[in-house]
């Protein structure tokens, strides 16, 4: 399968308790993005990396967020001291783009669903 | 923030009926994509659409842009019950230069009878 994937699907945690979601993109995709979607609602975008710099971060993304593209390929979602709003759908998609440019089709991967208890 | 609103919220038409579904946005845009979602799943990309485009099709889906009125439609004839799902729409802000992401819309939950 060459699609986006993520792992894990389904993270069950405590209330304070830290987590951490991995991405892995299409390949040769210079462009990864995290969304959150919550229940009944479309995805909100997160933050995005073109290569391995972080270029773009929506408010929505608190301090206890952090997110990390080390070489340029997989990325890395964490969430420190967990909190019950923090319970979502986490999405991940990538695509192709020249720097600077509009973004293209984006594809996305199944998410990783987070219920924090 | 989202700046797509899809119209309907939800419609629910029988098997063979052709389904069309809005959408309305706010500012200047690069392109619209829709996408469709079965419950609990990801997206999936169904077409996009350049804001110097019109129309375009694939298949059974036939999509419109509006750039004066800032709307889009989605149109999916013969429907198939493997159609049920929610549809959004999702737009690149000119402005963003494609660094805010996607925005999207609420959706639309269609539901095709059988």
């Amino acid at each position: 399968d060459t699609g986006v994937s993520q792992n894990p699907r389904h993270k069950i945690t405590k209330r304070g308790q830290n987590v951490t979601f991995r991405c892995d993109p299409i390949s040769e995709h210079n462009r990864l993005y995290w969304y959150r979607q919550t229940l009944g609602q479309g995805p909100e975008f997160l933050t995005y990396f073109q290569n391995e710099a972080q270029l773009e971060k929506s408010r929505l993304l608190s301090d206890r967020f952090s997110a990390e593209r080390p070489k340029g390929s997989f990325s890395t979602l964490e969430i420190q001291r967990t909190e019950q709003g923090d319970s979502a759908m986490y999405l991940c998609a990538s695509s192709v783009n020249l720097a600077g440019g509009p973004a293209d089709t984006q594809y996305f991967g199944p998410g990783t669903r987070l219920t924090v208890l | 923030s989202q700046q797509g609103e899809e119209d309907p919220q939800a419609l629910s038409i029988q098997e063979g009926e052709n389904a069309t579904m809005n959408c309305s946005y706010k500012t200047s845009i690069n392109n619209l994509q829709w996408y469709r979602q079965n419950s609990g799943r990801g997206l999936v990309h169904l077409i996009l659409i350049r804001s110097n485009e019109r129309e375009k099709h694939s298949g059974r889906l036939r999509v419109t842009l509006d750039t004066s009125k800032k709307s889009s439609s989605l149109l999916i004839t013969a429907s198939r019950a493997a159609d049920t799902a929610s549809y959004f729409c999702a737009t690149d802000e000119m402005m963003g230069g494609g660094a805010d992401g996607l925005t999207f819309g609420k959706g639309t939950h269609l539901i095709i009878q059988p």
